[in-house]
C-alpha cells in the first residue's frame, strides 16, 4: 500500500516565478488536504478536498495561491509571483471516507520550498 | 486563540528517562478527535495515535501511552525509558467540526524532544 507522494521534493526558485506542486494521495482516500509548515511551527491548514471538489480554504490560501484536484485523484498547489515568505514545507495528506477512520489524516513527506 | 497548546518547545532528556509531552486543547464540540503524530529530522509527519471524544480510556503501545482528560482538556503522551530514535518533533492535534462541516485537523506548534545518549 503505497503512502501519500509528493513532488517535487525540493524546489528553489527565484522570487517573482510560479512553482507548482503535485500530490499524489493513497489510492482509495478520497479526502486531500494540503498544509504548509515553516521552521519552528506546526503545519497549518490550507485547503481542503472531497473528491474533486474544494470544499475548505483556509484565509492563508491568498489569491496568489490556487489548488486542484481534477479527476478526485491527485491534486496540484501552484503558487504564482512567488514572495520569500513563501519558503516553507508544502505538506499534503489525504483520508478515507470510513468513519471508523476518525478522519486520520496521512501525510506524505512534504515538498520544500525556497525562493530566493 | 490557540486551539491546541503545546506548552513545552523543546524538552532534552538522558536515554532511559522517561518523558511526558503535555497537550491541552480548546473545543465547544461534544464530538472531536485528538492524534500525536511524530516528525523526524527526514520531515515526514508519522500518524501515532487517535482519540475520540467518546472514548476516555487511556491507551499504551509498547513503550508510549497516551492520557487523554476531557476534565483538563488535556491528551498528554508519554515514552517510558525513551531512546535517541525517539528524538523528534511531537505534534498534538484536534479535529473538530468546521464551519463546512469537515473535520480537519488543528496542529500545535510541537514539541521538540531529545533524547541524548
Amino acid at each position: 500500500d503505497t503512502g501519500v507522494s509528493q513532488n517535487p521534493r525540493h524546489k528553489i526558485t527565484k522570487r517573482g516565478q510560479n512553482v507548482t506542486f503535485r500530490c499524489d494521495p493513497i489510492s482509495e482516500h478520497n479526502r486531500l488536504y494540503w498544509y504548509r509548515q515553516t521552521l519552528g511551527q506546526g503545519p497549518e491548514f490550507l485547503t481542503y478536498f472531497q473528491n474533486e471538489a474544494q470544499l475548505e480554504k483556509s484565509r492563508l490560501l491568498s489569491d496568489r495561491f490556487s489548488a486542484e484536484r481534477p479527476k478526485g485523484s491527485f491534486s496540484t498547489l501552484e503558487i504564482q509571483r512567488t514572495e520569500q515568505g513563501d519558503s516553507a514545507m508544502y505538506l499534503c495528506a489525504s483520508s478515507s471516507r470510513d468513519r471508523g477512520s476518525g478522519n486520520t489524516i496521512y501525510f506524505g513527506e512534504g515538498s520544500w520550498l525556497t525562493v530566493v | 486563540a490557540q486551539k491546541v497548546t503545546q506548552a513545552q518547545t523543546e524538552i532534552s532528556v538522558v536515554e532511559k528517562e522517561d518523558v511526558t509531552l503535555d497537550c491541552v486543547y480548546e473545543t465547544r464540540d461534544t464530538t472531536y478527535y485528538l492524534f500525536w503524530y511524530k516528525q523526524p529530522p527526514s520531515g515526514e509527519l508519522v500518524f501515532l495515535i487517535r482519540r475520540n471524544s467518546f472514548d476516555e480510556q487511556n491507551e499504551i503501545s509498547g513503550r508510549y501511552s497516551w492520557n487523554f482528560q476531557k476534565s483538563t482538556s488535556s491528551f498528554n503522551f508519554t515514552i517510558t525509558a525513551s531512546q535517541v530514535v525517539d528524538s523528534a518533533v511531537y505534534f498534538c492535534a484536534l479535529s473538530e467540526s468546521s464551519s463546512g462541516g469537515s473535520y480537519i485537523p488543528t496542529f500545535g506548534r510541537g514539541t521538540s524532544l531529545i533524547v541524548h545518549p
